[in-house]
C-alpha cells in the first residue's frame, strides 16, 4: 500500500478557492467511493472534513467539497477564509493481495495568503 | 457522541513491546456499527493507518481484525468488550516507530470521531 499523491502545498487569497488532488490507483482511490479528507490544524488531532467522496460530515461548512474522477479526487475549499489555513490529508479505502486497509495521501499545506 | 481516550507509556526502550489502550465512551464498542481503529504520525510527517479491529455482538463478539501490512508481523490489535476498550501491541520497536499515535473510529470508510492522541517516542 503504497501513499496517496498530494501536491505538498496549496494557497489562495481570502474569497479565492483552492483545489487539492489526491491520486492513487484502481486498487484504492479508483475502485472504491470511500475517499474522505482532514483538515489537521498544528498540534491538534485530524478533523473529517468529506467521506464518501463527497458528502460533508454535520458541522463542516458547504465551502468544502469533494469529487473524483478515475484515480484521481480532489477536495476544493470555496470561499477561503483565514481559518482553512491548515494541512490537508486524503484516506482511501485499499484492497491489494489479500490485505484490506487504508492509505492516507501525503498531505498538502494550505496556506491563506 | 462517541469519545475516544488513548492512554500508555510515553516512552518505550528499543526492541521492546509498545502497549496503548484506547477507552470508548459515548457508545457501545460493540454495537457493530463502527471499526476501532489506530493511525500514527511521526513528528512533522503524514499520517499512517496502522489497523482496527471489529467486534459485534452478531458475530458472537469474534473480533475480525486488518492490519498494515508493512507492520503484520509486529502488530497486535485486540478488544476487551466488558472494559470498552481496544488496544494496540507493536513489537521490536525502532525509532522509527516514534509517533503520536491517534485512535479512531471507522465509520463509512471514513475516520470519524478521533482520541486527543498520545505521542510515543522509542529510545533508551
Amino acid at each position: 500500500q503504497s501513499a496517496l499523491t498530494q501536491p505538498p502545498s496549496a494557497s489562495g487569497s481570502p474569497g479565492q478557492s483552492v483545489t487539492i488532488s489526491c491520486t492513487g490507483t484502481s486498487s484504492d482511490v479508483g475502485g472504491y467511493n470511500y475517499v474522505s479528507w482532514y483538515q489537521q490544524h498544528p498540534g491538534k488531532a485530524p478533523k473529517l472534513m468529506i467521506y464518501e467522496v463527497s458528502k460533508r460530515p454535520s458541522g463542516v461548512p458547504d465551502r468544502f467539497s469533494g469529487s473524483k474522477s478515475g484515480n484521481t479526487a480532489s477536495l476544493t475549499v470555496s470561499g477561503l477564509q483565514a481559518e482553512d489555513e491548515a494541512d490537508y490529508y486524503c484516506s482511501s479505502y485499499a484492497v491489494s493481495s489479500n490485505n484490506v486497509g487504508y492509505v492516507f495521501g501525503t498531505g498538502t499545506k494550505v496556506t491563506v495568503l | 457522541q462517541v469519545q475516544l481516550q488513548e492512554s500508555g507509556p510515553g516512552l518505550v526502550q528499543p526492541s521492546q513491546t509498545l502497549s496503548l489502550t484506547c477507552t470508548v465512551s459515548g457508545g457501545s464498542i460493540s454495537s457493530g456499527t463502527y471499526y476501532w481503529t489506530w493511525i500514527r504520525q511521526p513528528a512533522g510527517k503524514g499520517l499512517e493507518w496502522i489497523g482496527r479491529i471489529y467486534a459485534s455482538e452478531s458475530t458472537n463478539y469474534n473480533p475480525s481484525t486488518n492490519y498494515n501490512p508493512s507492520l503484520k508481523s509486529r502488530l497486535t490489535i485486540s478488544v476487551d468488550t466488558s472494559k470498552s476498550q481496544f488496544s494496540l501491541k507493536l513489537s521490536s520497536v525502532t525509532a522509527a516507530d516514534t509517533a503520536v499515535y491517534y485512535c479512531v473510529n471507522n465509520w463509512k470508510g471514513a475516520f470519524d470521531f478521533w482520541g486527543q492522541g498520545t505521542m510515543v517516542t522509542v529510545s533508551s
